[in-house]
């Protein structure tokens, strides 16, 4: 069962125009809600991270908004450079029970910025 | 540069076969955990080990099992392979208690 939804699916921007993701969750017992980069061939990476009692955090060009209230978060990348062209995952953690430590990621979003 | 390694990077199967993947864990990250991420998807929970005890499953059959070890190395074995088990599996560590997850690069799986 999908419990982490990602849109869009696909994204295409221009250089320097502002990129961004939407993520909506369903379980409650989510306690850290995390974005990864994977390039073709590589792992995913850890970009930026928000835990829930946090509204917006902040890191360079990458900056989470998070909503508790519509279990919702969202990745914005101001400035987009054609090396952030990637997929991005969000996920969330289980800080609780017997699920804890399982990460559920999204679906996915491949990111395209066109120079 | 990652710290967490796995091996091998390809690697070619027969279905029925069985496999053992392989992963170094980063330095002092006594949780570690598998996923397997199929084309196009994010990945999948499949199982968590910390201090060399598994404390967490995904909805995965029991055909899929694994270890850890104390220098901080694991492995995820698969039995009887299908078609379906076509994917890049995933190794991920961290330190009990921190959040983070450190990801390998992945072994890309393919049973034909």
């Amino acid at each position: 069962q999908q419990q982490v939804k990602q849109s869009p699916q696909s994204l295409i921007v221009q250089k320097g125009g502002i990129s961004i993701i939407n993520c909506a969750y369903e379980n409650t017992a989510f306690d850290y809600f995390p974005w990864y980069q994977q390039f073709p061939g590589k792992g995913p990476a850890l970009l930026i991270a928000i835990r829930p009692d946090v509204s917006e955090k902040k890191e360079g060009r990458f900056t989470i908004s998070f909503n508790k209230s519509a279990k919702q978060f969202s990745l914005h990348i101001m400035d987009s450079q054609p090396g952030d062209s990637a997929t991005y995952f969000c996920a969330a953690l289980n800080a609780g029970g017997t699920s804890y430590g399982k990460l559920t990621f999204g679906q996915g979003t491949i990111l395209t910025v066109h120079p | 540069e990652t710290g967490v390694t796995q091996s091998p990077t390809h690697l070619i199967k027969t279905r029925g076969q069985q496999v053992t993947l392989r992963c170094s864990s980063q330095s002092g990250h006594n949780t570690v955990s598998w996923y397997q991420q199929a084309l196009g998807q994010g990945p999948q929970f499949i199982f968590q080990y910390y201090r060399e005890e598994e404390n967490g499953r995904g909805n995965f059959p029991p055909r899929f099992s694994g270890l850890q070890f104390p220098n901080y190395s694991s492995e995820l074995n698969v039995n009887a392979l299908e078609l379906d088990d076509s994917a890049l599996y995933l190794c991920a560590s961290r330190l009990q208690g921190i959040y983070g997850y450190t990801f390998g690069s992945g072994t890309r799986l393919t049973v034909v």
